[in-house]
């Protein structure tokens, strides 16, 4: 039981790219999401999905494209990366909306 | 609007102190969590707590719903509680969880 896996653990990359970042949990959760955490901002909530085909926005989607087509992953795309988007990227998933989350150990992201 | 604010910002204490950190949420969240990121950056649930009390060893919370605040009191502090603490609440009618920008805690040997 591996909780939820997040890769790659660092990327940098170049304006203008993009990329993927994985998350794959087994532990049968319904519910995951996507947060960024920046210095002094706490967390903010990107994408979530309630189930597989189903995915709705957060406070901040913005330059980032979510699918759910399976129960266990939920991979995050940046579409053509920027400076702004530079962050530490947090996966987590619940049971559902009324369990706890699980948090996986994050990706740090740098767009140069 | 919708806030999820916490309280102190910052604190700091010796090892053996006992702490209360304090969570205060709007009317249109609920289904409140603690969580404990770690020197590492690493993300702890330490409680899911809509409402009620709960324990677990030297960390307790408490959220009294009506009155729109969570407490999480940490008792005889160790070096390793150091770290960010953060409250949670999901925006009623929505999935959407809103974290606290959290409160820094560093015990002192």
């Amino acid at each position: 039981n591996a909780g939820v896996t997040q890769t790659p653990k660092f990327q940098v990359l170049k304006t203008g790219q993009s990329m993927t970042l994985q998350c794959a949990q087994d532990m049968n959760h319904e519910y995951m999401s996507w947060y960024r955490q920046d210095p002094g901002m706490g967390l903010r909530l990107i994408h979530y999905s309630v189930g597989a085909g189903i995915t709705d926005q957060g406070e901040v989607p913005n330059g980032y494209n979510v699918s759910r087509s399976t129960t266990e992953d939920f991979p995050l795309r940046l579409l053509s990366a920027a400076p702004s988007q530079t962050s530490v990227y947090f996966c987590a998933s619940s049971l559902s909306g009324n369990y706890g989350y699980t948090f996986g150990s994050g990706t740090r992201l740098t767009v140069v | 609007g919708i806030q999820v604010e916490q309280s102190p910002p910052d604190l700091i204490l010796q090892e053996g102190a006992n702490s209360t950190l304090r969570c205060n949420f709007s009317d249109s969240v609920n289904n409140l969590q603690w969580f404990h990121q770690n020197p590492w950056g690493q993300l702890i649930n330490l409680f899911y707590i809509p409402s009620g009390t709960k324990q677990n060893g030297r960390l307790s919370a408490t959220t009294v719903a009506t009155e729109r605040y969570s407490l999480l009191y940490i008792s005889s502090s160790q070096t390793t509680d150091s770290g960010v603490y953060f409250c949670a609440g999901r925006i009623s009618g929505t999935y959407k969880y809103i974290f606290g920008t959290g409160t820094r805690l560093k015990v002192l040997a």
